[in-house]
């Protein structure tokens, strides 16, 4: 089944240390994004993929970067974790830009 | 201004009786789409139902039907029928033309589904 996946579904990591989260998707959709949502919080929009064009979100903090090295892969890189940005990390794609979003299972990440 | 508003933080429901999750939006783009969603604890967000602003009848979807009326700016979804699977995170969004791809989430609703 085409699908968005998400590694890990769990990440610890400690104050400071820099983390990637992985999402894959076999649906071939040209949009990815990453949204943090925060305990009991909507999500929230970081930042999103057209094919290769990178768009931020204004209040996306500069600790948080992405990379797309190809249609299939997006990861998130947060540089220097704060206990602030420990969250549910979701991953999610759409064909087009007013498509509907799919999105994968998340990555729950813990910053001691 | 908030633009998705979701009164009910929480709702109960008995199995096999309907409910009614409400949502109203704010919006002056003459084109948009509201999108519901669906979230387990184990957190993933399933799409569920999809009503665009021009469309001429409510959207629906197995179970799941949302009672558009526009110019109320609401977008309520109809849950026929509830199963105990149906507890869960809901979340009404929204996008808007001038906003591109973002989506804006409501709050959410906290549905429970007793036996």
């Amino acid at each position: 089944d085409a699908m968005v996946i998400q590694n890990p579904r769990y990440q610890v990591t400690q104050f400071g240390k820099p983390v990637t989260l992985s999402c894959s998707q076999t649906l071939n959709h040209n949009v990815m994004y990453w949204y943090q949502q925060k305990s009991s919080q909507a999500p929230k929009l970081l930042f999103h993929y057209y094919d290769k064009d990178f768009n931020n979100e204004a209040d996306t903090p500069d600790n948080f970067q992405s990379r797309r090295p190809n249609t299939s892969f997006c990861f998130l890189d947060i540089r220097s974790p704060g206990l602030g940005d420990a969250a549910m990390y979701l991953c999610a794609t759409s064909r087009g830009v007013p498509d509907t979003q799919y999105f994968g299972p998340g990555t729950r990440l813990t910053v001691l | 201004a908030q633009k998705i508003t979701q009164t009910q933080p929480g709702m109960f429901v008995q199995e096999k009786e309907a409910v009614t999750l409400d949502c109203t939006y704010d919006t002056s783009d003459p084109s948009y789409g509201l999108f519901w969603y669906k979230q387990p604890s184990s957190g993933e967000m399933i799409f569920l139902i999809y009503q665009g602003s021009y469309d001429q009848q409510n959207a629906t979807e197995g179970r799941y039907s949302l009672n558009f009326q526009k110019a109320r700016k609401s977008a309520n979804l109809v849950i026929s029928a509830s199963q105990l699977g149906d507890s869960a995170m809901y979340f009404c969004a929204m996008r808007e033309v001038t906003s591109g791809s973002r989506l804006t989430f409501g709050e959410g609703t906290q549905l429970t589904v007793n036996p």
